[in-house]
């Protein structure tokens, strides 16, 4: 079975800074998903990022971007420019490319991101 | 487009009662997903649906129970409800296998 692992509970940039959230995950798999969410107070699961296995390049979102590193198995998240719009919970989550368990998210633990003004 | 739309917000129910969370999305996707979310976790698959009429069992079903005769909805019922499914619940949709899944705001349960 896959799994995700989130080694940081909590992080705090400072705004207008830059920060680095980590995810690991362990499969045996060759083609997947990968994405993170943001989290905010509301408890809105919001996609800020997703990555496709196969794809070399990574991804990016205006201020937010991946460093996906297949062969090591890790996917992090980097935000620049933080603000305070940008504190919430992050989860990062695997999903197979194929039809199994109808293609469901394995999600890590979360990272809470505190920014400071 | 109100996406994905789960009622109610929040809930508390006694232990043994039984109730059902909706979810319903207007986006004629095939896909559809219950998740919990425990304290502090990650989300977990409780049940999810492939199609009006084909339903399967996620992670962690037990307790649970759901239906999907429609395209638009996919209820998810509680028979007995125990402390241990105080929870969130998200319901989720995604046009196919390779898609996004795109989440509603979720329903707070307390059983108490």
């Amino acid at each position: 079975a896959q799994t995700v692992t989130q080694s940081q509970p909590e992080m705090s940039v400072q705004e207008a800074e830059t920060v680095t959230l980590s995810c690991t995950y362990d499969t045996s798999e060759s083609d997947y998903y990968l994405f993170w969410y943001k989290q905010p107070p509301s408890r809105q699961m919001i996609l800020v990022i997703r990555q496709e296995a196969y794809k070399q390049q990574n991804a990016t979102e205006n201020r937010f971007s991946v460093n996906f590193q297949k062969a090591a198995k890790s996917f992090s998240l980097k935000i620049s420019d933080s603000q305070l719009g940008d504190a919430a919970m992050y989860f990062c989550a695997y999903r197979s490319a194929f039809s199994s368990d109808g293609n469901k998210l394995v999600f890590g633990a979360g990272t809470i991101l505190r920014v400071k003004s | 487009n109100a996406g994905v739309t789960q009622t109610p917000k929040f809930r508390i129910l006694k232990i043994g009662q039984s109730m059902t969370l909706q979810c319903t999305q207007d986006m004629n996707h095939n896909y559809m997903y219950w998740y919990r979310q425990d304290p502090g976790m990650g989300l977990k698959l409780i049940y999810y649906s492939v199609g009006a009429g084909i339903t399967d069992k996620g992670e962690v079903p037990n307790g649970y129970n759901v239906s999907r005769s429609t395209t638009e909805d996919f209820p998810l019922r509680l028979e007995l409800a125990a402390p241990s499914q105080t929870s969130v619940y998200f319901c989720a949709s995604s046009p196919g296998t390779a898609e996004t899944q795109y989440f509603g705001p979720g329903t707070r349960l307390l059983v108490l």
